[in-house]
């Protein structure tokens, strides 16, 4: 089956720690994107790429790291320069450009403790 | 220019009432309308999706209404079942960007 693949579900941190996130998919979709979901205040864009080892920054990328070095995988670092990071990140991949749906993984929870 | 604004937050309805979602856009540039179903705990799925050289889609019991003058569109659920319960956002698209709505979460009653 196609889709995306994020791991894990769930995933606890210490505070000062850095933290990978995992996105893979098996669309042969050319973009990949994170975003972060906190409650009321719907999907905000972290970093995207549309070619493998370029990517840009959306709207709330300071405290997070991309790479792009293969096309199937977009991990996502949540470094301790992020001040709140407890939220639920979504990865998504689209064929070409945003003009296209998205399809989206299940997400991965992250809990600062 | 850049935000979409959905209404309403929260909306509760009867089994076989019609929740109408509210969206609304500033950039005339956007082209691509779609939106996204999701269910707690899962990702967002795509639901359906519009052009703006149509003012109507339908797609079994969902349909969107587009009023290109306006800047507005809506989703409307026909006959909504308790299944239907899940948090809704429109989007709006070009080539260089995608903006999410801030999501409307519907509960169906039996």
């Amino acid at each position: 089956d196609g889709g995306i693949t994020q791991s894990p579900k769930y995933l606890f941190r210490k505070e000062g720690q850095n933290v990978t996130l995992s996105c893979e998919q098996n669309l042969n979709h050319d973009a990949m994107y994170w975003y972060r979901q906190d409650p009321g205040q719907g999907l905000r864009l972290i970093y995207y790429s549309q070619i493998v080892n370029d990517f840009q920054k959306g709207d709330i990328a300071e405290g997070y790291s991309v790479s792009r070095e293969k096309k199937e995988s977009f991990p996502l670092t949540v470094t301790s320069a992020q001040k709140n990071p407890t939220a639920f990140y979504l990865c998504a991949s689209s064929p070409q450009g945003l003009n296209y749906g998205y399809t989206f993984g299940s997400g991965t929870r992250l809990t600062v403790v | 220019q850049q935000q979409v604004k959905q209404s309403p937050q929260s909306l509760i309805v009867q089994k076989g009432g019609i929740p109408i979602i509210n969206c609304a856009y500033e950039n005339t540039a956007f082209d691509y309308f779609p939106w996204y179903q999701q269910f707690p705990g899962k990702g967002p799925a795509l639901l359906i999706a519009i052009r703006p050289d149509v003012s109507e889609k339908k797609e079994g019991r969902f349909t969107i209404s587009f009023n290109k003058s306006a800047k507005q569109f809506s989703l409307h659920i026909m006959d909504s079942q308790p299944g239907d319960s899940a948090t809704y956002f429109c989007a709006a698209a070009n080539t260089d960007k995608l903006i999410f709505g801030t999501g409307t979460r519907l509960q169906v009653f039996p």
